[in-house]
């Protein structure tokens, strides 16, 4: 597997709470993206980056927002989390042409 | 904005038999169409992928098929083991952003 980890893997927290999980991958890969993964919806896409500094909105972003400050850093914030954003938050990177590869994800329970 | 379905939602077949899944996208300009696996817990994985200049591609017991007037593609599994059972993934790409169909549950019965 390419080199993706994400942090932390498992995370509680409460209703109002800012939450903040990492992505960090060693490829060295362009393209980063976030996912959230809920039963009968598959994997949709929250946020991605194009490069430094170079993010844009996917189709679930309302209450998300990222920061890639470093190639091999993404980040996704919960500004305030609420119940409809518990989750399963999965990474992905690839570079221009290559495959898609995932991190492990991260449960997230907003309770 | 790309679109894929999938289907069916869930599949059920008895070991030794064939599994056949099917997605459909809307964007022409896509060109790259991976298939992921999931097992239960764990990340997707790619399991096979194939690129708009190609009508069919094999992997032992695995094969994918592209029908690019149509837009849709499929993915073949033949000799369907317990250890297939899991969560499969279509997804269609153009210039770079993935999009990912709902899945598949594969049950695989022994």
């Amino acid at each position: 597997d390419a080199g993706i980890t994400q942090s932390p893997r498992h995370k509680v927290t409460e209703t109002g709470t800012p939450v903040t999980l990492r992505c960090h991958q060693t490829e060295n890969h362009r393209y980063m993206y976030w996912y959230r993964q809920d039963p009968g919806h598959g994997l949709r896409l929250i946020h991605y980056s194009y490069g430094v500094k170079d993010t844009d909105k996917g189709e679930v972003s309302d209450g998300y927002s990222v920061s890639r400050s470093k190639t091999e850093d993404f980040l996704l914030t919960l500004e305030s989390a609420t119940s409809s954003q518990t989750s399963v938050y999965f990474c992905a990177t690839h570079d221009v042409g290559e495959k898609l590869f995932f991190g492990s994800g991260t449960q997230l329970s907003v309770l | 904005g790309e679109n894929v379905e999938q289907h069916p939602s869930t599949l059920s077949v008895q070991e030794g038999d064939s599994a056949v899944i099917k997605c459909t996208y809307s964007d022409s300009a896509s060109n790259y169409f991976p298939w992921y696996k999931q097992e239960l817990g764990k990340r997707p994985q790619l399991i096979i992928d194939i690129r708009s200049n190609v009508g069919e591609k094999k992997d032992q017991r695995i094969a994918v098929t592209l029908n690019k007037t149509a837009k849709h593609f499929s993915l073949h599994i033949t000799e369907t083991q317990p250890e297939d059972s899991a969560v499969y993934f279509c997804a269609a790409r153009g210039s770079y952003i993935p999009t990912f169909g709902r899945g598949t549950s594969l049950i695989v019965h022994p």
